[in-house]
């Protein structure tokens, strides 16, 4: 199993500002999505981190509000950009490739004040 | 698209006895389904899957059926202990294609002692 490292584990941001989500996993994968959990939620999938190009993201989600890169086969950010509270979620980063399972990182929990 | 449609919401248990959670989904594409559990403060953990050509799946304690036909599958524990009180989220995917993982809206379980 695919073992996913996020930074940071939690932050606490004002609002105007942004912030940069690390996602770094131990084996080169095929697939790595972001994916947001807002308060008592189940998991959103906001995009797929695509690499060497652009994100492929989902309905309700775009670029100016989430970039992502993906240099690599095993790293990815999500930037939360223009923060407002309504932002205040866990982020999730993800993994997936043929002949595996879907294994997530612990998360990172954003407060936006 | 898929839709992942999870119940119950709620499930409380007497310690040692059984519970099931079932969930839906619409997509007759879709050829995984994995279950996780949600701690507090934590990230989902995989603890069963299961892929369209198989029916059943056991692991210990923690089986997963899936009907095709009907386009529904069902997480069993047996003999509930209070560790795994949690939130238990299916999800549902066209894997080896998008792996992007579509959830349920989460059934959280308490297991009374």
């Amino acid at each position: 199993s695919a073992v996913i490292s996020q930074k940071p584990s939690r932050d606490i941001c004002q609002r105007g500002t942004s912030l940069t989500i690390q996602c770094q996993v131990d084996s080169q994968v095929t697939m790595m999505f972001w994916y947001r959990q807002q308060p008592g939620q189940s998991l959103t999938l906001i995009a797929t981190a695509n690499q060497g190009s652009e994100a492929t993201y989902e309905s309700g989600f775009v670029i100016d509000k989430f970039p992502i890169s993906r240099p690599n086969l095993t790293f990815s950010t999500l930037t939360v950009s223009n923060m407002s509270p309504e932002d205040s979620s866990i982020y999730l980063c993800s993994v997936g490739a043929a002949n595996t399972e879907a294994f997530f990182g612990q998360g990172t929990r954003l407060t936006v004040v | 698209g898929e839709n992942v449609e999870q119940h119950p919401s709620t499930l409380s248990v007497q310690e040692g006895d059984s519970a099931v959670i079932k969930c839906t989904y619409s997509d007759s594409a879709s050829n995984y389904f994995p279950w996780y559990k949600q701690e507090l403060g934590k990230g989902p953990q995989l603890i069963i899957d299961i892929r369209s050509n198989v029916g059943e799946k056991k692991d210990q304690r923690i089986a997963v059926t899936l009907n095709k036909t009907a386009k529904h599958f069902s997480l069993h524990i047996t003999e509930t202990q209070p560790e795994d009180s949690a939130v238990y989220f299916c999800a549902a995917s066209i894997w080896d294609s998008s792996y992007k993982l579509i959830f349920g809206s989460g059934t959280r379980l308490l297991v009374r002692p």
